[in-house]
């Protein structure tokens, strides 16, 4: 069965601190790796797309990288806007997207 | 409009009732989709379209559950009578045209719980 698992669940930063978020799969087939941010009572929020191993994608203090079993978005020097809940989503055949739980970040002034 | 819209934004249904919840999509947008997420959980696939035509409904829980987007547009969710378990955040997304790969846009949700 495709699972996508995401960690930790909870993540608390100081502003500047940076770190990373995992996701791993066990996914056949893997087509697409996709990363969302989610804000309190919104819908996700599209940041990147990833096709194969070894591809990194950036944009501001987001970095996304992907492994044959894995991928980790890393933040640097995170803001207090940066909290949000991120998304890992897998696509396997057609268009479905098989999501994670989701990390939830909290950033402190 | 500038984004995928839903509507009502919230319903609170009695057990056993029906409810249709709509969705609109960005204007040009070939597919559509349907997920439903719970608390603390991200979106669970339910069913998507091609333009009119359902291309997989395999998410779909029971036959309870229905969908259509009969012009190629707008589309309507349909649950028949309701079950408690039911009650869930139910979100649409569009993507631009029907290849893998493309960008998904999440509207707002529908908040939908029965009693």
């Amino acid at each position: 069965e495709d699972q996508v698992t995401q960690s930790p669940e909870a993540l608390r930063l100081q502003e500047g601190e940076s770190s990373s978020l995992n996701c791993s799969y066990t996914v056949s087939g893997l087509r697409g790796l996709f990363w969302y941010r989610q804000d309190p009572g919104k819908g996700p929020e599209f940041l990147f797309t990833l096709y194969s191993a070894g591809e990194e994608k950036e944009k501001e203090r987001l970095k996304a990288t992907l492994t044959k079993k894995e991928s980790f978005l890393h933040i640097t020097a995170p803001k207090p806007e940066d909290s949000a809940t991120y998304l890992c989503a897998v696509q396997k055949y057609g268009n479905k997207l098989v999501f994670g739980a989701g990390t939830i970040l909290r950033v402190k002034s | 409009g500038a984004g995928v819209s839903q509507s009502p934004r919230y319903k609170v249904t009695k057990r056993g009732q029906d409810v249709a919840l709509r969705c609109d999509p960005i204007s040009g947008h070939v597919s559509l989709y349907w997920y439903r997420q719970a608390l603390g959980q991200g979106p669970e696939f339910l069913t998507y379209f091609n333009y009119e035509a359902q291309q997989d409904k395999s998410g779909l829980p029971n036959d309870r559950f229905s969908a259509e987007r009969p012009e190629g547009s707008i589309s309507t969710l349909t649950i028949q009578r309701t079950e408690q378990r039911d009650s869930a955040m139910y979100r649409c997304a569009s993507s631009r045209d029907r290849a893998a790969y493309n960008e998904q846009f999440f509207g707002p949700g529908t908040r939908l719980t029965v009693l």
